[in-house]
């Protein structure tokens, strides 16, 4: 299986701050990857797909890059509802995995 | 508007079978997929399985063969068996959409929390 990890696994930051999340493949994914928001007892929610493409709804401070086998999320502001648990997932072979997630607090 | 919906007992004894249902509105099973995946508390994600759209299945080789995964088109629902229950497989339980002809979940329900204990 491919492994995906994530770092750092949490951080803080300051309202406006820009915010960067990493991935990292095991093998090359071919930008086969999307990135996930989980909120405290609620269910995962699409951000990015294919590396860099905006899902529908979300914001556009949300972006996404990278290609081989590293990629980023990025948040270009960070605001009070962007807290939450982030993940990365690969959809470039089965079974689809997904990295350990990223802790975002606002400080 | 496109929606999923989890149901299923919340406790479940060691070694017996879990069974939840997935029920959909918004989108025919006909045309899209759909996932289960699992979370343990406070941990990541893990993928269990898929129903597709023509009827056929996929599995996580790391169950083995204690999962089945099954559908009743006319009545929205995809069904999830699995077997042999160990405290391990405490979580919650999620049925998600596939997005066009990716592998990636766009849609999710609302998850169904399990816990395996006697």
């Amino acid at each position: 299986d491919i492994q995906m990890t994530q770092s750092p696994a949490s951080l803080s930051a300051s309202l406006g701050e820009t915010v960067s999340i990493e991935c990292l493949a095991s093998e090359g994914i071919s930008n086969s990857l999307a990135w996930y928001q989980q909120k405290p007892g609620k269910s995962p929610q699409l951000l990015i797909y294919g590396a860099s493409s905006l899902q529908d709804g979300v914001p556009s401070r949300f972006s996404g890059s990278g290609s081989g086998t590293q990629y980023s999320l990025k948040i270009s502001g960070m605001q009070p509802e962007d807290e939450g648990v982030y993940y990365c997932q690969q959809g470039y072979k089965y079974p689809p995995t997904f990295g350990g997630g990223t802790k975002l607090e606002l400080k | 508007q496109v929606q999923l919906k989890e149901s299923g007992p919340g406790l479940v004894q060691p070694s017996q079978t879990l069974s939840l249902t997935c029920t959909v509105s918004g989108f025919s099973l006909t045309s899209y997929s759909v996932h289960w995946v699992r979370q343990h508390s406070g941990k990541s994600l893990e993928w269990m399985g898929r129903m597709w759209s023509d009827g056929d299945t996929s599995y996580n080789s790391a169950f083995t063969s204690r999962l089945s995964i099954s559908r009743d088109t006319s009545k929205s629902q995809v069904f999830l068996k699995m077997n042999s229950l160990q405290t391990e497989d405490t979580g919650t339980y999620y049925c998600a959409r596939n997005m066009y002809t990716t592998d990636y979940f766009d849609y999710w329900g609302q998850g169904v929390m399990v816990t395996v204990s006697s």
